[in-house]
């Protein structure tokens, strides 16, 4: 059990420019999320995957986010024409399907400043 | 809807006395309930967490919360605090009716409570 891991840790872009992120999941986690943490907040949710199914998107995934997971296994968040109110923490988390109460694990984050 | 409130921004202790984090939640149905610990520039470390049965869970480190329907609060506690407990402290909340068409999968997560505990 590796843990949760995430790529880049930070990226620095300039207003306007596409960025992605990758999020590799504990193996064998079916369950995928992406949430979003702004300084002095915490954590927001944005998006669900079950396998490779998109389940829940938030009202905070503007058309500009996209997210997919190929394969239930890896999963990319993807912003297009960056803006600076993109600045922020994307956290990825993973969990097991359980009968009840699943934990979500969380990965180190990529921390995105938008110029 | 769901949310969840720390009253408090930040709490300090002394090390050695024991430390209370608040935090109080609302959920339409029953909750599943979370805590989260936050070091500096890391992502989220899993505590523990109330499912069901009894209302005292156990968990890292030392640390045990406190299940209270009626005041709908699970606040974290510590017997003794250590200086590396200092760090900012997450509760968040699912509804248990998350897969049945009327509830969700997310976790919806109070501001963070600081903790500082002094040597």
């Amino acid at each position: 059990d590796t843990g949760v891991s995430q790529n880049p840790r930070h990226k620095i872009t300039k207003r306007g420019q596409n960025v992605t992120f990758r999020c590799d999941p504990i193996s064998e986690h079916n369950r995928l999320y992406w949430y979003r943490q702004t300084l002095g907040q915490g954590p927001e949710f944005l998006t669900y995957f079950q396998n490779e199914a998109q389940l829940e998107k938030s009202r905070l995934l503007s058309d500009r986010f996209s997210a997919e997971r190929p394969k239930g296994s890896f999963s990319t968040l993807e912003i297009q024409r960056t803006e600076q109110g993109d600045s922020a923490m994307y956290l990825c988390a993973s969990s097991a399907v359980l009968p009840a109460g699943d934990t979500q694990y969380f990965g180190p984050g990529t921390r995105l400043t938008v110029l | 809807a769901q949310s969840v409130a720390q009253p408090e921004d930040q709490v300090n202790v002394a090390e050695g006395n024991p430390l209370t984090v608040k935090c109080t939640y609302s959920v339409s149905g029953n909750p599943y309930l979370f805590w989260y610990v936050q070091y500096p520039n890391r992502g989220l470390q899993f505590l523990l967490k109330y499912i069901t049965g009894d209302n005292l869970v156990k968990g890292s480190y030392g640390f045990e919360a406190e299940f209270n329907k009626s005041q709908t609060s699970f606040h974290l506690k510590k017997p003794s605090a250590l200086v590396s407990d200092s760090a900012l402290y997450f509760c968040a909340v699912r509804d248990t009716n998350a897969g049945s068409g009327a509830g969700s999968y997310q976790l919806t997560f109070g501001k963070g409570t600081k903790l500082s505990v002094l040597p």
